[in-house]
């Protein structure tokens, strides 16, 4: 099975900055990867698949990039509505595997 | 729009089984695979299997491969999970969702396992 190590399981951040939440897999996806955001209480929303394609309706802020086993979330000019966990699943080789998560929080 | 609404939450005693579904409106179940997703929070997300409600062709898990069964009736555009012989690692948040990268997922339904 392949291993998604996310980091760091939690961070905290002030309105406006930028941050970024990283996942390295096990062996090369080949680009086979998504982000998620959920929030408490709510299923799981997709903000990026192939490892970097927006969603449709996602806010442009978000961004993912990466390629071979090393890959990142991005999210420029934090909001309010940002706080929730996020995680990364890689689907190029079943089983489909996730990230174990981060907890994105306002200073 | 698309949407995935799930059953509502379930209680069962060790042993038994339970049938949950995933109700799909918006497009057609024909044209996706649907995906199942076990969460429980000291443990995180698991990915259980996959059918293709076209022809019945199903995906498993290697360790659920005796603990769910995935259906799908076209007719009512619904998919379904079982989970037979519960015992209480079966209490998690049980999701549905389309196609492989998860572009939409259902609410979730929780199931207890407990005597």
């Amino acid at each position: 099975d392949i291993q998604m190590t996310q980091s760091p399981a939690s961070l905290s951040a002030s309105l406006g900055e930028t941050v970024t939440i990283e996942c390295r897999a096990s062996e090369d996806i080949y680009n086979g990867l998504a982000w998620y955001q959920q929030k408490p209480g709510k299923s799981p929303q997709l903000l990026i698949y192939n490892a970097n394609s927006l969603h449709t309706g996602v806010p442009s802020r978000f961004s993912g990039s990466g390629s071979g086993t090393q890959y990142s979330l991005k999210i420029n000019s934090l909001q309010s509505e940002d706080v929730a966990s996020y995680f990364c699943q890689q689907y190029y080789n079943y089983p489909l595997t996730f990230g174990s998560g981060t907890k994105l929080e306002i200073k | 729009e698309v949407q995935l609404q799930q059953s509502g939450p379930e209680l069962r005693r060790p042993g038994s089984s339970v049938k949950l579904s995933c109700k799909a409106s918006g497009y057609s179940i024909t044209d996706y695979l649907m995906h199942w997703v076990k969460h429980r929070p000291e443990h995180g997300l698991e990915w259980i299997g996959w059918i293709d409600p076209e022809d019945g062709e199903t995906k498993y898990a290697q360790k659920f491969q005796s603990k769910a069964t995935l259906t799908a009736d076209t007719s009512s555009n619904t998919a379904y999970m079982q989970l037979s012989s519960l015992t209480s690692e079966d209490t998690a948040t049980y999701f549905c969702a389309r196609t492989v990268y998860f572009d939409y997922w259902g609410q979730g339904v929780m199931v207890t396992v407990s005597s």
